[in-house]
């Protein structure tokens, strides 16, 4: 079956602006998770969602971080007026139920110029 | 506050020898932990994991072990191929869903 998807795989934006980063998850997973990798660095937790509701957002650095899972499936990472510190891996992860193992897309490498 | 360390950047080892790699940690509710292993441009691949109530779990070749009383994890893959170079980062939860990553050890396997 196929794993943990994302799109897009690479996106360069300019300062300030707005982008959207999807993810689909592994069919059937209720819970899917994003992170984000700075270089030389572990993943970091963002925002999990169990179904349709962000069940921990505490990872979100500040408020221009918003992410939705309006069907509970697809999920889609929102960052308003970015910023250079936003450049990263944005990694999505999904399991089948919230106790079990984690499976992760191939992530967006996002560039802020 | 770095939760789960792995303080080691890079380990080289030759083929058909044994790989360890370690991990550290401070959180005592930790009470699940994972290995992954990373290839460039690729998202983390799940590797082997371990309950708090356990001290080993073995899978081929890879085995992980686990000290509670010195909150240390080690990885140990043998016999090592080169097929294993990679990035693998140590992750731990705490009864909860989030995962908190070390930063990674990169792996060379020479022939």
């Amino acid at each position: 079956g196929a794993g943990v998807s994302q799109t897009p795989s690479n996106k360069v934006t300019e300062k300030g602006k707005y982008v959207e980063l999807r993810c689909d998850p592994i069919s059937g997973h209720t819970a899917l998770y994003w992170y984000r990798q700075s270089l030389g660095q572990g993943p970091e937790f963002l925002i999990y969602f169990q179904g349709t509701g962000a069940a921990d957002d505490s990872g979100l650095p500040n408020d221009r971080f918003f992410a939705v899972r309006p069907e509970g499936s697809v999920s889609t990472l929102k960052i308003q007026r970015t910023e250079r510190g936003d450049s990263a891996v944005y990694l999505c992860a999904s399991s089948r139920t919230n106790q079990e193992t984690q499976y992760f897309g191939p992530g967006t490498r996002l560039l802020v110029l | 506050d770095q939760q789960v360390k792995q303080n080691s950047p890079s380990l080289s080892v030759q083929e058909g020898r044994i790989s360890i790699l370690n991990c550290d940690y401070t959180n005592s509710m930790f009470d699940y932990f994972l290995w992954y292993k990373k290839y460039p441009a690729e998202g983390p691949t799940f590797l082997i994991s371990i309950s708090s109530i356990k001290d080993k779990n073995e899978d081929g070749r890879f085995t992980v072990f686990l000290n509670k009383s010195a909150k240390h994890l080690s990885l140990h893959i043998v016999p090592s191929q080169p097929g294993d170079s990679a990035v693998y980062f140590c992750a731990a939860s705490a009864n909860t869903d989030k995962l908190i990553f070390g930063t990674g050890t990169r792996l060379q396997v020479f022939p």
